[in-house]
């Protein structure tokens, strides 16, 4: 089976702006969760989606947001963009098993 | 809340050699998983191992074992045979067993350098 796939890879955004990150899960994985990696944080949880619902959520700013379609595929927007959104987003897919599976991340830098 | 601590910033050991990396974490749930991530300088994370807590037997992937102590409340990871692919960050992380939880906590990561 392919991994879960993250696109774009790289972003470099103005402060003010607002960008958008995709993540494929593996093919029959329903659950998409997201974090947030930086090194004065560390590895954060943002949100999880499950059928297209969001069923948990970390605690970030309502700037972050996200959505789920029907083929499982997933997509986090954050609005006006701050410094300290620089990060590496990370998504993780999984099954029934709690074993959650990651993708090689967006590297989103804010300038 | 739950949080993970893993009081080892950074660690090495020799090629061949056998190392453990701590992890500790404070919890109320009474169900819930345990799990190895190994994250390389590709920043890709790969899951290493998992453990149930409801299993009293350490879970062990190949060269890869854990030392699961409950009522400590302690996880260690053991590498045997060390390779220099080992070389990566190890992130400790928890997961309680909930439906409608899936989010892992996570530690704050041990550097481990296998020196050839």
């Amino acid at each position: 089976k392919a991994g879960v796939t993250q696109t774009p890879r790289y972003l470099i955004k103005t402060r003010g702006q607002q960008v958008t990150l995709s993540c494929s899960p593996i093919s029959g994985h329903r659950s998409v969760s997201w974090y947030q990696q930086t090194p004065g944080q560390g590895l954060q949880f943002l949100f999880e989606y499950f059928s297209e619902t969001q069923r948990n959520k970390g605690n970030f700013p309502g700037r972050f947001s996200g959505r789920q379609f029907s083929n499982s595929r997933s997509e986090m927007n954050v609005s006006t963009l701050e410094l300290g959104d620089s990060a590496l987003y990370l998504c993780a897919s999984s099954s029934r098993s709690y074993e959650q599976y990651f993708g090689p991340g967006t590297r989103l830098t804010v300038t | 809340a739950q949080t993970v601590t893993q009081s080892q910033p950074e660690m090495s050991v020799q090629e061949a050699e056998t190392v453990t990396l701590s992890c500790t974490y404070d919890t109320s749930e009474s169900n819930y998983y345990l799990f190895w991530y190994k994250q390389p300088p590709s920043r890709q994370m790969i899951l290493v191992i998992r453990q149930e807590a409801y299993k009293q037997q350490n879970a062990t992937e190949n060269r890869f074992s854990v030392n699961f102590q409950k009522a400590a409340k302690s996880f260690s990871l053991k590498i045997s045979d060390s390779q220099l692919g080992d070389t990566a960050m190890y992130f400790c992380a928890f997961m309680a067993y909930q439906t409608g939880a899936n989010n892992l906590f996570f530690g704050t990561g041990t550097r481990l350098t296998v020196i050839p």
